[in-house]
């Protein structure tokens, strides 16, 4: 039973125009949201991430925006570029009587076009 | 600085073997995670060392797998007697402090195949 959901699994955009990578979670103890970014053959590396008493942050290109009610995230990407082109994972994890421990959705490759 | 690293980058090992995959993490950090990624899968989280607390072993799949972190340093993970369907990428990835607030510093992985 997957708590958070990447139901996309890949996208296609092209250069210059906006990504938005789509994030579901299941669980109301997830209090604080992470992207990771991931190329070929190395590690997961930290992006952006959000806590729950916001529902915007943005850093440069990038820019989270939080749903609680509807318990989703989404990722923006603008413009995007063709460095960009990776797999990207939504992670969350509950703080205050929750876990310690990130969970991840499976990721959704993007490819950005020139 | 030093990243997070992991060896060897690559096993392969016939069913039935005994593997063991390192992890040395960002010095500093008490906080230690080791993920699975199988082939168009997500990250499975296996087992999470903090300080000197009892790790959680809650995400081990079976008996097969244990790990240690020696000196809160270098971890370990031992896979005995592999079976095909431990083949996957197995991720380390170390945090600065305890607690859910924290990026994760990932290493590159180790990729193992089970013939």
């Amino acid at each position: 039973d997957q708590q958070v959901k990447q139901n996309s699994p890949s996208l296609s955009v092209q250069e210059g125009r906006i990504s938005i990578l789509n994030c579901d979670y299941t669980n109301s103890m997830f209090d604080y949201f992470l992207w990771y970014k991931k190329y070929p053959a190395e590690g997961p590396t930290f992006l952006i991430s959000i806590s729950s008493i916001k529902d915007k942050n943005e850093d440069g290109r990038f820019t989270v925006f939080l749903n609680k009610s509807a318990k989703h995230l989404s990722l923006h990407i603008v413009p995007s570029q063709p460095g960009d082109s990776a797999v990207y994972f939504c992670a969350a994890s509950a703080g205050l009587g929750g876990s310690y421990i990130p969970t991840f959705g499976r990721g959704t490759s993007l490819i950005v076009h020139p | 600085g030093a990243g997070v690293s992991q060896s060897p980058s690559n096993k392969v090992t016939e069913k039935g073997k005994d593997v063991e995959l390192r992890c040395d993490p960002i010095s500093g950090h008490t906080a230690l995670y080791w993920y699975r990624q199988s082939l168009g899968q997500g990250l499975e989280f296996l087992i999470y060392f903090q300080g000197n607390s009892a790790p959680d072993k809650s995400g081990l799949p079976s008996d097969r797998f244990s790990a240690e972190r020696t000196g809160g340093s270098v971890s370990t993970l031992t896979i005995q007697r592999t079976q095909q369907e431990d083949s996957a990428v197995y991720l380390c990835a170390s945090s600065p402090t305890r607690g859910p607030y924290n990026e994760q510093f990932f290493g590159p992985g180790t990729r193992l195949t089970v013939l």
